[in-house]
């Protein structure tokens, strides 16, 4: 059974800590990427990578960095968390390459409803 | 800009109806397109993969369809359930994935 896990479901911090958001998945994808999801507005990228220690900015990426280090890792880096950070959080993915195109199935975490007070 | 469109925004039917969900994109370079059923609070779950060069995709109630020169998409579900009622999401797969707004289904007993 393919996996996507994140590593917290509900998460609360403080305004101006620095929060770590961790995907990992069992896969061997190369593709993974970090969406929020705010009602109204849908889920928007915020960034993605198409393979270790490569990264690109989605549509949001101000206020938030990544980090892949590692293939099976994607972490998602709130440098100084502020409220309108507050969001559920989403990590998907998907193997893929300019190369071979990028035709197959996306796979979702659970999600990590990120509060910040 | 890639934009993807979904309609309705919201359903509410009767259990035992059959009912259709509407998706449009505006960039037909897609390489696949993806429904999800999303439940509140939850993750995303993938329910049919469309490849851009098919016309349609079934798994048991569900059947996907695809018409990628026109940018539409329909995803049709069969004698409804109180348990398909969920967020149902359309994904266009360029290099990443770009979602519309979702439906809101709502299937009463």
């Amino acid at each position: 059974d393919v996996k996507v896990t994140q590593s917290s479901r509900y998460l609360v911090k403080r305004t101006g800590e620095k929060v770590f958001l961790e995907c990992v998945q069992d896969m061997d994808h190369e593709n993974m990427f970090w969406y929020r999801q705010d009602p109204g507005l849908g889920l928007r990228l915020i960034y993605f990578s198409y393979d270790v220690k490569m990264k690109e900015k989605g549509d949001i990426p101000e206020g938030y960095s990544v980090s892949r280090e590692k293939k099976e890792r994607f972490s998602l880096i709130l440098e100084s968390a502020s409220t309108n950070q507050t969001s559920m959080y989403l990590c998907a993915s998907a193997s893929g390459s300019r190369f071979r195109g990028f035709n197959t199935e996306a796979f979702f975490g659970q999600g990590t409803r990120l509060t910040v007070v | 800009k890639q934009e993807v469109t979904q309609i309705p925004a919201a359903l509410s039917v009767p259990e035992g109806e059959n009912l259709v969900l509407n998706c449009s994109f505006t960039d037909s370079a897609i390489y696949n397109l993806q429904w999800f059923r999303q439940d509140p609070g939850k993750g995303l779950t993938s329910l049919l993969l469309i490849q851009s060069s098919q016309r349609e995709q079934t798994s048991g109630r569900l059947n996907a369809s695809l018409d990628k020169s026109s940018g539409r998409s329909t995803l049709y579900i069969a004698a409804s359930q109180p348990g398909d009622s969920a967020t149902y999401l359309c994904a266009v797969r360029y290099s990443t994935l770009t979602f519309g707004k979702g439906t809101m289904l709502l299937v009463s007993p």
